[in-house]
Formats: structure tokens, sequence, C-alpha cells
């Protein structure tokens, strides 16, 4: 089985424009958790989807949002960008949402500028 | 206080060498995860434990639910063991991981 696929794997943009990451599941996983790490804060929890429904979400303003598709691939929104969301995105697939091994991808290296 | 604290931070070792890496928590879990970043960013999922003890080849992870604390082992290190090892606890219920700042671990040859 293919592993989960990120893309773009590296982006720069610049403070005020708005970015969105795409995240490719394992096929036959169901569920999608996308997490950012920067030096700083370490790896922290964004959001979860599963069957197109978010289930939880992290401590991060509204400019930070999600969806997932009928075929479980998902995207991860960004708007009016600031130098702050300058991290490392990483997603990661599971069967279910229960607890289960996650898999993770390569992760979108985003640069702002 | 961090709900995920991890010791210790760095940890620098002489290849053969026995490791062990601790993690404690302070929150409810199902479950909890080790996790290994190698530099380049790619995370690996070792193990993921919500009991006992769990052993794959070199490494062996352990879960003490009732004092809240978790701890990796690594026997007869080497170099390529180097990398970051990050404990993560699920929630469960809440279909979230919480992440300790991780355990940057250095075997020299």
């Amino acid at each position: 089985k293919a592993g989960v696929t990120q893309t773009p794997r590296y982006l720069i943009k610049t403070r005020g424009q708005q970015v969105t990451l795409s995240c490719s599941p394992i096929s036959g996983h169901r569920s999608v958790s996308w997490y950012q790490q920067t030096p700083g804060q370490g790896l922290q929890f964004l959001f979860e989807y599963f069957s197109e429904t978010q289930r939880n979400k992290g401590n991060f303003p509204g400019r930070f949002s999600g969806r997932q598709f009928s075929n479980s691939r998902s995207e991860m929104n960004v708007s009016t960008l600031e130098l702050g969301d300058s991290a490392l995105y990483l997603c990661a697939s599971r069967q279910t949402g229960a607890p289960e091994t996650q898999y993770f991808g390569p992760g979108t290296r985003l640069l702002v500028l | 206080k961090n709900e995920v604290e991890q010791s210790p931070q760095n940890l620098t070792a002489q290849e053969g060498e026995f490791i062990t890496i601790n993690c404690s928590y302070s929150v409810g879990i199902s479950a909890l995860h080790w996790l290994q970043q190698h530099p380049g960013g790619g995370i690996v999922s070792l193990f993921m434990l919500s009991s006992g003890k769990k052993k794959h080849g070199r490494l062996i992870a352990t879960i003490n639910i009732q004092e809240k604390h978790s701890s990796l082992h690594i026997t007869a290190s080497h170099p390529r063991d180097s990398a970051v090892y990050i404990c993560a606890v699920d929630g469960g219920s809440n279909y979230k991981l919480t992440f300790g700042k991780g355990t940057l671990l250095t075997v020299n040859p």
C-alpha cells in the first residue's frame, strides 16, 4: 500500500496570503489528523476528520481550517498568513480514529516571509 | 505544567550503551505512542501501548497506567538510532494526540 502523501512538500508565501495543503491518506483509512510542528512549540494538534466530519479541533485561531472529502483526502487552509505560521505541517491517517497506530506523511514545510 | 513531560531533553550515548527515555503524563489516556523523527522531518510510529510492555527488535516500551509513566528503552544502541524520540498520549474519545517536547538522542560510534 502507498503511504500517506502530502503536497506540496515545500512552500514559500508572504504575509497576508493564504495557503492550501493537501493530504492523501493510506487507502482504506478514514481518519486524518493534522499537526503543526515548530521549534518552539513542538508538535501540536490542529484537527481531526473522519468521514468528512471534523471531530476535534486544537487551540488554533479560526484562520486555520480544514475539510475532508468523500475519498478521505483532506485539505487544510490557512488564511491571512503570519510569520509565526512558518512550520512543518504534518498529516497522519488511521483506519477509524480509535486509539490505533497513526501513519504520518512527510510533511509540508511552509515558510512565511 | 505540560500535560506530557519527557526526560531527558538531550541524550548522548556511545554505541552499544543501553538507553532509557522517560515520559510522564497528567491526563487520562486511552493509549500512549512512541514516535521517532529523523532529521528532515519524517515521523515513524514505533509503539502504541495501553498497558504492559511491547518489544520490537532492540526497542522495548513499557507503560504504568497507575503511575502515568512510560519508558522507551533501546538496547545495544547504534548510531542509526540517532533521532528525536517523541512521546504522545491519545485521548481516545477526543481523537487527539498530545505530544511531549521530544528527546534528541545522539549515538556516537
